[in-house]
């Protein structure tokens, strides 16, 4: 069955530091990703997508994911880490039963900044 | 501006009783999605709809229902069958490709009093 897992449901980082977010996926059909952000008690904003094409995705807020085919991972990485940066993050894959804009969402991770 | 608008915020619903849940977009989407939202659940699947006058149970359908009888529109009711409602519901509407991404409304709160 089509999944998507998130290695660990918090992440702790000092602002300024790297942060790496992993997500692995798992689809029968080439599949399109994405990643999302939602802040406490709002919906989730679209950060990145990939589709086809170039393997590095840029998306908004100085975020960027790299799809790689073979390690079936698409992890979610910023350089220097904001404060503003604290919430919590959802890969999702497409769902490979050819069922439109339907998606398969990871359980989330938890980012918190340390200043 | 386009988006999903979601309403009311905030709802509290008492022992037995149906509530609705509204959702509107005006992107012009042809599907439309319901999550719900517990704390380190992520997101599950309750209702989607791809046409209008059509839509399909996700994975945790039993308790609500909905109705699809305009594009711009895709209420929710949480009947009083759900026993566990508390939750926080999500509205998302997507284009009918699969390339295409969801875009969420603001959600809704719903508590029992």
């Amino acid at each position: 069955a089509q999944s998507v897992t998130q290695l660990g449901s918090h992440v702790s980082v000092s602002e300024g530091a790297l942060v790496l977010l992993r997500c692995n996926y798992s689809s029968s059909v080439p599949p399109y990703l994405f990643w999302y952000v939602q802040y406490p008690n709002q919906g989730l904003q679209l950060l990145l997508k990939y589709t086809t094409g170039a393997t590095l995705v840029k998306g908004i807020n100085g975020f960027e994911a790299e799809f790689k085919k073979s390690e079936t991972s698409f992890h979610l990485t910023k350089p220097s880490a904001h404060m503003s940066d604290a919430a919590e993050y959802f890969c999702a894959v497409s769902d490979d039963r050819g069922q439109g804009g339907k998606l398969i969402f990871g359980q989330g991770t938890e980012l918190s900044v340390k200043p | 501006d386009g988006g999903i608008t979601q309403s009311p915020k905030y709802l509290f619903r008492k022992e037995g009783q149906n509530v609705t849940l509204s959702c509107e977009q005006n992107l012009n989407h042809d599907a439309m999605y319901w999550y719900r939202q517990d704390p380190g659940q992520g997101l599950r699947l309750i209702y989607y709809s791809q046409i209008v006058n059509d839509f399909q149970k996700g994975d945790i359908a039993e308790g609500y229902s909905v109705s699809r009888e305009k594009k711009e529109s895709f209420p929710l009711t949480v009947t009083s069958a759900q026993k566990n409602p508390t939750a926080f519901y999500l509205c998302a509407s997507s284009g009918p490709s699969s390339n295409q991404p969801q875009h969420f409304g603001d959600g809704t709160r719903l508590s029992i009093l």
